[in-house]
Formats: C-alpha cells, structure tokens, sequence
C-alpha cells in the first residue's frame, strides 16, 4: 500500500519547546517538502529536498529545521524559535520527473498551549 | 510568493448545479494544476495542464488555460454533496523546484 505517512495527527506542544514532526513516504519519490497551512490560508513552503542529505529553504524556513538522512524520511522541527508555531503541517512528495504532481500526507494538527 | 489566487474565495451551490472556480497566476508557467482538500485532510492531485494546453476534461471536472490572460478555470458538472472542499491551484516556482499554492475556493454544495 504506496503512500504518503504523517505522524502523529495531533500535537500539542508547550512553549519553548521543540517537537518534531515525521514524514514517511514509500513512493520512492526523490522530493520531499513541507508546507504549513493557516485557516482560510493556502500553503506555504517550509523546506523541500530533492536528495539525501540536502535540503532548501522555503518562503517561511525560520524557526523550523529538517534533515534527509534517508530517502523515505524527511522530519520536520519545530523549534522554540518559531513564535506562531499553531498551524496544520503538511509533507508531500513527487518525482523529478520535471511535471512536479505532489501526493501529500494526511497532515498533523499542531497546536502550542 | 503567493503565484495562484482563486475567485471566488467560496461558493454555495445545490446538489446537480455546476461550480466554476477561477485561478489568476502572476509569472510564465510549464504548468498549472489543481488541487482538492477536505476539511483538516491532506491535499489531492485532480489535474493538470500544461501551458501549450488550452483545456483538459477529467470526468466531471474540466479545466482551461489561457496564458495570455495568466488565468484557469475549474469547472465542476453536476456537484454533489461530495465534492464539497477547498479547492487550490497551483504552479511551478521560477525554478522549477516547488509549488507555489493560491489560498484556494471553499465549495460547499448541498443537497
């Protein structure tokens, strides 16, 4: 069963705290992204990565971190320094194929308290 | 760097009516797709159509492209209540590398 994992789907996190946020895919896609959507907002670039071990920064990169230790993995951190961290987060892969068609994850909910 | 801007922002419509959603695009594009979410979901993949495209059906979806104008429109025939979500388009970044996201159209339809 091909697809796209996000975990966990809710997330609460208190302030100053840092959490991380997994992505999982078994499409043996290359590229990897992470997108934060507001209510009543689109998406919005955090980072992406097209290969192992290197990764770019999106519109909104501050206050997040990643890392592509594996092709499948690409887990997001959400660090203290981020200050409106409350949000829903959501991965997505594709090929480089050059038609750039993303599947995406379920999404996690993530809210500070 | 928002690229996609949908119109309307939503849109009610009955059960067996046709939703016309419109997308406006600021830069030269390879392609133009759309998306579809339901509400606190992930986002799925509808359609896509390349920039020497001018229109692409998909069941009961049907999109057009008019680069002169910077513009698409998705229409959807015979709504159900199914089809109720928020709907985005979007578009390729200058390099190629990442989607560029429109904050999307509500459609809510009811029966």
């Amino acid at each position: 069963d091909g697809g796209i994992t996000q975990s966990p789907k809710y997330l609460f996190r208190k302030e100053g705290q840092n959490v991380t946020l997994s992505c999982e895919q078994n499409l043996n896609h290359d590229a990897m992204y992470w997108y934060r959507q507001d209510p009543g907002q689109g998406l919005r670039l955090i980072y992406y990565s097209q290969i192992v071990n290197d990764f770019q920064k999106g519109d909104i990169a501050e206050g997040y971190s990643v890392s592509r230790e594996k092709k499948e993995s690409f887990p997001l951190t959400v660090t203290s320094a981020q200050k409106n961290p409350t949000a829903f987060y959501l991965c997505a892969s594709s090929t480089l194929s050059g038609i750039n068609e993303q599947f995406f994850g379920p999404g996690t909910r993530l809210t500070v308290l | 760097s928002q690229q996609g801007e949908e119109d309307p922002q939503a849109l009610s419509i009955q059960e067996g009516e046709n939703a016309t959603m419109n997308c406006s695009y600021k830069t030269s594009i390879n392609n133009l797709q759309w998306y579809r979410q339901n509400s606190g979901r992930g986002l799925v993949h509808l359609i896509l159509i390349r920039s020497n495209e001018r229109e692409k059906h998909s069941g009961r979806l049907r999109v057009t492209l008019d680069t002169s104008k910077k513009s698409s429109s998705l229409l959807i025939t015979a709504s159900r209540a199914a089809d109720t979500a928020s709907y985005f388009c979007a578009t390729d970044d200058q390099a190629g590398t990442a989607l560029i996201f429109g904050k999307g159209t509500t459609l809510s339809v009811s029966s």
